[in-house]
């Protein structure tokens, strides 16, 4: 079957634009996780979906940032007035259920930069 | 606070040799453990994983162990092959604690 799917896979922007980013979990999966890699990092969790509802948003660096989830499915994630510093690879994720017990399915990621 | 420790950022195997990448973990609630490998340009994918029951789980050439006592986890890979040439993710989590995520170990296989 498919899996999770991003769009678009890279994106460049000027600093101050806002950029959506878009994930397409597996069909079924009722958990959706965001997360960012920065050159030379780790993965840093950003926003946890359990179906439409967020009961994590603990790693969203600042109020920039803001995610929302549609129909228990396509999740969209905003940075409004972008930075250089918000510059990498976005990652997205979902699981059959949620939080640590099942494993994650990731998507190709989105890298953006930001000029 | 990092709850999962890579601390190896890279590591060199000679091909037919074994690889260990190493991880560690300082939150006791976490009870299931899991392996990803990323390749460039795209998303990390699950390779192994271990419940805290267990202390050792083998796939193939892959085998993850387990020690509760001193919170950590290890990735055995035999043989090496110059395909096993990625990134390695170290993951922990659990019925009430999201999946974290290690830093990363960067395998390089050497023909």
């Amino acid at each position: 079957g498919a899996g999770v799917s991003q769009s678009p896979s890279n994106k460049v922007t000027e600093k101050g634009k806002d950029v959506e980013l878009r994930c397409d979990p597996i069909s079924g999966h009722t958990a959706l996780y965001w997360y960012r890699q920065s050159l030379g990092q780790g993965l840093e969790f950003l926003i946890y979906f359990q179906g439409n509802s967020a009961p994590d948003k603990s790693g969203l660096p600042s109020d920039r940032f803001s995610a929302e989830r549609t129909g228990g499915s396509v999740s969209t994630l905003t940075i409004q007035r972008t930075q250089q510093e918000d510059s990498a690879v976005y990652l997205c994720a979902s699981s059959l259920e949620g939080l640590g017990s099942y494993e994650q399915y990731f998507g190709p990621g989105t890298r953006l930069t930001v000029t | 606070d990092q709850q999962v420790k890579q601390n190896s950022p890279s590591l060199s195997v000679q091909e037919g040799r074994i690889s260990i990448l190493n991880c560690d973990y300082t939150n006791s609630m976490f009870d299931y453990f899991l392996w990803y490998k990323k390749y460039p340009a795209e998303g990390p994918t699950f390779l192994i994983s271990i419940s805290s029951i267990k202390d050792k789980n083998e796939d193939g050439r892959f085998t993850v162990f387990l020690n509760k006592s001193a919170k950590h986890l290890s990735l055995h890979i035999v043989p090496s092959q110059p395909g096993d040439s990625a990134v390695y993710f170290c993951a922990a989590g659990g019925v009430n604690e999201k999946l974290t995520f290690g830093t990363g170990t960067r395998l390089t296989i050497i023909p």
